[in-house]
Parts: C-alpha cells; sequence; structure tokens
C-alpha cells in the first residue's frame, strides 16, 4: 500500500537558518503531494501542495517539489522564523491501488522548533 | 466563515460508555473522514463518506461507527470505547474525493479513554 516517510525529528534552528525536511513515498499511480502544518492546539492547515511530476508547491517561504525519478517531496525554506515553528506533516492522495478515495496518508511527522 | 467544527474539543471518559464526536462543515463538500492522531504514527483514517448515505472503512475502522444522513455532519460513534482509543481525532472535508483536492480539517478532540 500507499506509505510516505518523514525524516526523523524534532528539528531545532536559529532564527534565519534554512530548513529541510525529508520526505519520500511509496504509491501506485500518480499520487498528489502534501504538506500540511499543524500550529500548537489546532488542526492541520495545507500548505502547499503539488499534484503532478516536476511540480513545484510554494507558501509562505516555503518550497518543495515532486520528483518523481526520486519519490521525494522534500520541504524547504531559507530563512526560518520562530512563528514557523510547529508540526509539518508530509502526505499523499491517491485513487489507485485499492486505496480509499480522497484519503490522505501521512508520515509521522516532524515537529519544528524556531529559536530567536 | 468556512471551517470544520468539531465537538466536544476535549472528552474524559470510562471504558464502555458509548459516546459521539460531532463534525460539521459549512462548506458544501461532498467528502468527509475521520482521522486520529497517534505519536510517531501520523494521522490514520477511520472512516470516510463519499457523499450522503455513503460511508466506508479507513484504515483503523475498528471499534468505530459513523452516520451521514445530511451533507453537512459526519458524526464518529464509539459504541464501548476502550483506552486504546485514547487519542487526537480530526474530522476532515473536501469538495469531493479527488485526490488532487485540498482537505480541510477541523481543530480536533483530544479523547481520553480510563
Amino acid at each position: 500500500g500507499d506509505s510516505v516517510t518523514q525524516m526523523e525529528g524534532p528539528v531545532t534552528l536559529s532564527e534565519e537558518a534554512f530548513l529541510t525536511i525529508n520526505c519520500t513515498y511509496t504509491a501506485t499511480g500518480y499520487p498528489s503531494l502534501f504538506w500540511y502544518v499543524q500550529y500548537p492546539g489546532e488542526g492541520l492547515q495545507l500548505l502547499l501542495k503539488a499534484t503532478k511530476a516536476d511540480d513545484k508547491g510554494s507558501n509562505k517561504g516555503f518550497e518543495a517539489t515532486y520528483r518523481k525519478e526520486t519519490t521525494s517531496f522534500h520541504l524547504e525554506k531559507g530563512s526560518v522564523q520562530v512563528s514557523d515553528s510547529a508540526v509539518y506533516f508530509c502526505a499523499l492522495s491517491s485513487i489507485f491501488g485499492g486505496t480509499s478515495y480522497g484519503k490522505l496518508t501521512f508520515g509521522q511527522g516532524t515537529i519544528l522548533t524556531v529559536h530567536p | 466563515e468556512a471551517q470544520v467544527t468539531q465537538n466536544p474539543r476535549y472528552l474524559i471518559t470510562v471504558t464502555g460508555k458509548k459516546l459521539t464526536v460531532t463534525c460539521s462543515q459549512n462548506m458544501n463538500h461532498e467528502y468527509m473522514s475521520w482521522y486520529r492522531q497517534d505519536p510517531g504514527l501520523g494521522l490514520r483514517q477511520i472512516y470516510y463518506s463519499m457523499n450522503v448515505e455513503v460511508t466506508d472503512k479507513g484504515d483503523v475502522p475498528e471499534g468505530y461507527k459513523v452516520s451521514r444522513k445530511e451533507k453537512r455532519n459526519f458524526p464518529l460513534i464509539l459504541e464501548s470505547p476502550s483506552p486504546n482509543q485514547t487519542s487526537l481525532y480530526f474530522c476532515a472535508s473536501s469538495p469531493t474525493a479527488t485526490s488532487y483536492n485540498e482537505q480541510f480539517f477541523g481543530p480536533g478532540t483530544r479523547l481520553t479513554v480510563l
């Protein structure tokens, strides 16, 4: 079945540092890929998405590129802020391989803490 | 404001006492889903609904029931809760079940079963 693997966390950075959170996936067919963010005490919000190979999703200074050849969707940001402290989830959605329609398959989440 | 609401936000209960967690969305979405979030496991789908009166199991449906009598509501029912159902629960909705659609999440319900 489908699966998503995120880099081990937690990640602790100083403000203005460069961020990379690795994400790789296994899926049947052509999944759409997502990054969701969860701020403390809140539900998940979509951060960015990409629906086909070589697409780049971007939002709020974050970027991720859909790499079919390496089955990856790494999240990057050039200069993090304290307000970026949150849990980040990589996820995929596919209508192939017997998965339920619309289901999101999530990675385990990466806790990011940014210090001033 | 477009949103998904869940109630209650926090619940402590005892083993075997039936409970319902409500979920409602005001975006006229066809697709709704329940997930549970556990440390180190990410979110896993419990049940989903393609539209009114159409529901199906996700990856971890044991011990849960759902119903979809109206488009906007999708309650999660635990007939006889057990401690292994202690978790953080999220309801989500999207316009349709298409794979590229964003899903909108509720604020979560933290359930503790003693």
